[in-house]
């Protein structure tokens, strides 16, 4: 069953480092997204993206973040200059289309970000 | 920003039995809503949908009943089964507005006492 990969599992950074975090969505899925998860908190929506650039994003994704899909397969989220509080797990998740009535995204395990 | 609401943290059920999750909504503008189960360690994993042009919606041992006016839904599990442990979430979001992002309740964690 084709599924969200992610990589890598668990990145450990010093604060004020890029970290650039590694999505393969599923292969047949048109809209992409990032989400987070900081611990004991909800799982929160941070960017979309469709067709080359960003649908939507939140109030959390600011400057410092960057989404990009450089080549057929991959899908990478930046974080240019990484603070405490970027510590979360990441998720990314892909979809087919959400115009065609129902939107189910589909995660990926998750990758760690631990900013020290 | 409390869009979904979980409000049960835990919920311990014996196997065999009924589990029964709840979520509630404010935002009138939720279209679709989803369950996803998660594991430690692990990404969400989609279990089952539903529009709000239905009521309900079943798959397998799985059930959701969504109801509009009180701005709740529910998930039915039966029967309940020891591998089902995990924490549940709730997601709501808006396609007639052309959103696609996910809103999120705060989970409940279901155990399933064998």
């Amino acid at each position: 069953e084709p599924e969200v990969t992610q990589t890598p599992s668990h990145q450990v950074t010093q604060m004020g480092q890029e970290v650039i975090l590694r999505c393969v969505p599923i292969s047949n899925h048109l809209y992409f997204y990032w989400y987070r998860q900081i611990l004991g908190q909800k799982v929160e929506f941070l960017v979309s993206f469709y067709n080359n650039e960003i649908s939507e994003k939140s109030e959390i994704f600011d400057d410092q973040f960057s989404v990009e899909r450089p080549d057929g397969s991959n899908f990478t989220l930046k974080i240019r200059s990484t603070k405490l509080e970027d510590s979360a797990m990441y998720f990314c998740a892909s979809s087919q289309d959400p115009g065609q009535g129902n939107n189910e995204q589909f995660f990926g395990p998750g990758t760690r970000l631990t900013v020290l | 920003d409390q869009q979904v609401k979980q409000n049960s943290p835990s919920l311990s059920v014996q196997e065999g039995r009924i589990s029964i999750l709840n979520c509630d909504y404010t935002n009138s503008m939720f279209d679709y809503f989803l369950w996803y189960k998660k594991y430690p360690a692990e990404g969400p994993t989609f279990l089952i949908s539903i529009s709000s042009i239905k009521d309900k919606n079943e798959d397998g041992r799985f059930t959701v009943f969504l109801n509009k006016s009180a701005k709740h839904l529910s998930l039915h599990i039966v029967p309940s089964q020891p591998g089902d442990s995990a924490v549940y979430f709730c997601a709501a979001t808006s396609l007639r507005t052309g959103a696609n992002n996910l809103f999120f309740g705060t989970g409940t964690r279901l155990t399933v006492i064998p």
